[in-house]
C-alpha cells in the first residue's frame, strides 16, 4: 500500500504571495491532518479534515486554510505569506475512526521557504 | 485543550547505554499515546504506542510505560545504537476534539 505523499517537496516564495500544498493520504484513509514543523517548536497542529469537513482546528490565523476532496486528497493554502511561515509542512493521514488506536501516518513534508 | 510536555529536549548517550524520554499530559480523557521517530530529513515514523488500559508495552529494544494517575508516559530505549540517533516525539490523543497533541521533541544522539 502506498504511503502518504505530498507535493511539492520544496517551495520558495516571497512575502505576500500565496501557496497551495497538496497531500494524498494512504488509500482508505479518510482523515488528513496538517502540521507545521519549525526548529524548537515541534509539531504545531493546523487542522484536520474528515469526509471533506474540517473536524478540528489549531491556533493559526485565518491566512491558513485547507480543504479536502471527495477522494480524501487534501490541500492547504497559505495566503499573504510572511517570513515566519517558513517551515516544514507535514500532513498525516489516518482511517479517521474514533477508535482509540487510529494512528496517523506522516507524509514526507513540503519544505516552504519564504524570502 | 490538551498540553503535552516532553523532556529532555536534547539527550546524548554512549552506545550501549539506555535512553529515557518523558512526557506529561494534562487531559485525563487522553487514552492513546504514540511515539514517533524522525530521522534527519525524513518523515516522523511511528515506533511504538500504548493505550490507556495498558501500563507497559515492549518491542525489542524499545518500551513505553504509562502512569495514568500521574499523567505521564515514558519511552525507554535499551542498548542504544548510532542508528537510534533521531528526534523523538510523544503524542496524546483522545481528549477534546479527539486530535493528536504532540510534545516538542527530544533530539537523541548516540555516541559510538
Amino acid at each position: 500500500k502506498a504511503g502518504v505523499t505530498q507535493t511539492p517537496r520544496y517551495l520558495i516564495k516571497t512575502r505576500g504571495q500565496q501557496v497551495t500544498l497538496s497531500c494524498s493520504p494512504i488509500s482508505g484513509h479518510r482523515s488528513v491532518s496538517w502540521y507545521q514543523q519549525t526548529p524548537g517548536q515541534g509539531l504545531q497542529f493546523l487542522f484536520e479534515y474528515f469526509s471533506e469537513t474540517q473536524r478540528n482546528k489549531g491556533n493559526f490565523p485565518g491566512r491558513f486554510s485547507g480543504r479536502q476532496f471527495s477522494n480524501s486528497r487534501s490541500e492547504m493554502n497559505v495566503s499573504t505569506l510572511e517570513l515566519g511561515d517558513s517551515a516544514l509542512y507535514l500532513c498525516a493521514s489516518s482511517l479517521g475512526a474514533l477508535s482509540i488506536t487510529d494512528t496517523q501516518y506522516f507524509g514526507p513534508g513540503t519544505r516552504l521557504t519564504v524570502l | 485543550g490538551e498540553n503535552v510536555e516532553q523532556h529532555p529536549s536534547t539527550l546524548s548517550v554512549q552506545e550501549g547505554d539506555s535512553a529515557v524520554i518523558k512526557c506529561t499530559y494534562s487531559d485525563s480523557a487522553s487514552n492513546y499515546f504514540p511515539w514517533y521517530k524522525q530521522e534527519l530529513g525524513k518523515r516522523p515514523q511511528l515506533i511504538i504506542d500504548i493505550r490507556s488500559n495498558v501500563g507497559e508495552k515492549k518491542d525489542q529494544r524499545i518500551a513505553v510505560t504509562l502512569n495514568k494517575t500521574a499523567k505521564h508516559f515514558s519511552l525507554h530505549i535499551t542498548e542504544t545504537q548510532p542508528e537510534d540517533s533521531a528526534v523523538y516525539f510523544c503524542a496524546a490523543k483522545g481528549g477534546t476534539g479527539n486530535q493528536f497533541y504532540f510534545g516538542t521533541g527530544t533530539s537523541l544522539t548516540v555516541i559510538p
